[in-house]
């Protein structure tokens, strides 16, 4: 069973700070996803990165994923309160095309 | 607005009741999947669904059942509710060709109490 490992758990800073959290894994990921789920809401997904050394951008939001596809990272500029919330990583489970293996999240608060 | 349906969004129960939380999505996906999610631990696969009339276990099954008669309903049964089994109950979906690319589609939970 995979395991995917995302760092730091908790993460509270101020607007405007930037901010990169992690995902890493025991083995090589068959593709990548990342979800954000606001308090009281199911996840939503942000990007899919399937290809190692991907970078996929989003407004302020650099999604990278490593060259050997065990590892990824989510980066934020300039964070805005309503980037709150809970950012998953997700493993689609390798040769099923169906089924994800979720990491445990990192909880972000961004205050004003 | 299409989706994932979830229903109830709370629910109370008594230690030893029993009840079914339903979902239902109209976006004609075939796969459809019980998710429950506890501080801390994020997202634990109960019991998955790739088809009408095909249901197999995930995680953590014990103490739960569904069953998946049309494409667009999945409810999950509990039976003998167990403090063990408070928790947030995510339905979510996903199309035979789509999950690698488009993920799932989630509804909004049900937040379960079992006292």
């Amino acid at each position: 069973t995979q395991l995917l490992e995302q760092s730091p758990q908790f993460l509270s800073i101020q607007e405007g700070e930037n901010l990169t959290v992690y995902c890493n894994s025991s083995s090589v990921f068959s593709s990548l996803q990342w979800y954000r789920q606001e308090p009281g809401e199911g996840p939503v997904l942000l990007v899919t990165v399937v290809t190692g050394g991907e970078v996929k951008k989003l407004k302020r939001l650099t999604f990278q994923f490593g060259d050997a596809r065990k590892d990824s990272s989510l980066h934020i500029t300039a964070a805005q309160p309503g980037d709150t919330g809970l950012y998953l990583c997700a493993d689609v489970a390798g040769g099923s095309n169906y089924k994800l293996t979720f990491g445990k999240g990192t909880l972000l608060t961004v205050n004003p | 607005n299409a989706g994932v349906t979830q229903t109830p969004k709370f629910r109370i129960l008594k230690i030893g009741q029993s009840m079914t939380l339903q979902c239902a999505q109209d976006m004609n996906h075939n796969y459809m999947y019980w998710y429950r999610q506890d501080p801390g631990m994020g997202l634990k696969l109960i019991y998955y669904s790739v088809g009408a009339g095909i249901t197999d276990k995930g995680e953590v099954p014990n103490g739960y059942n569904v069953s998946r008669s049309t494409t667009e309903d999945f409810p999950l049964r509990l039976e003998l509710a167990a403090p063990s089994q408070t928790s947030v109950y995510f339905c979510a979906s996903s199309s035979s060709t789509g999950t690698a690319n488009y993920g799932y589609t989630f509804g909004s939970g049900t937040r379960l109490t079992v006292v």
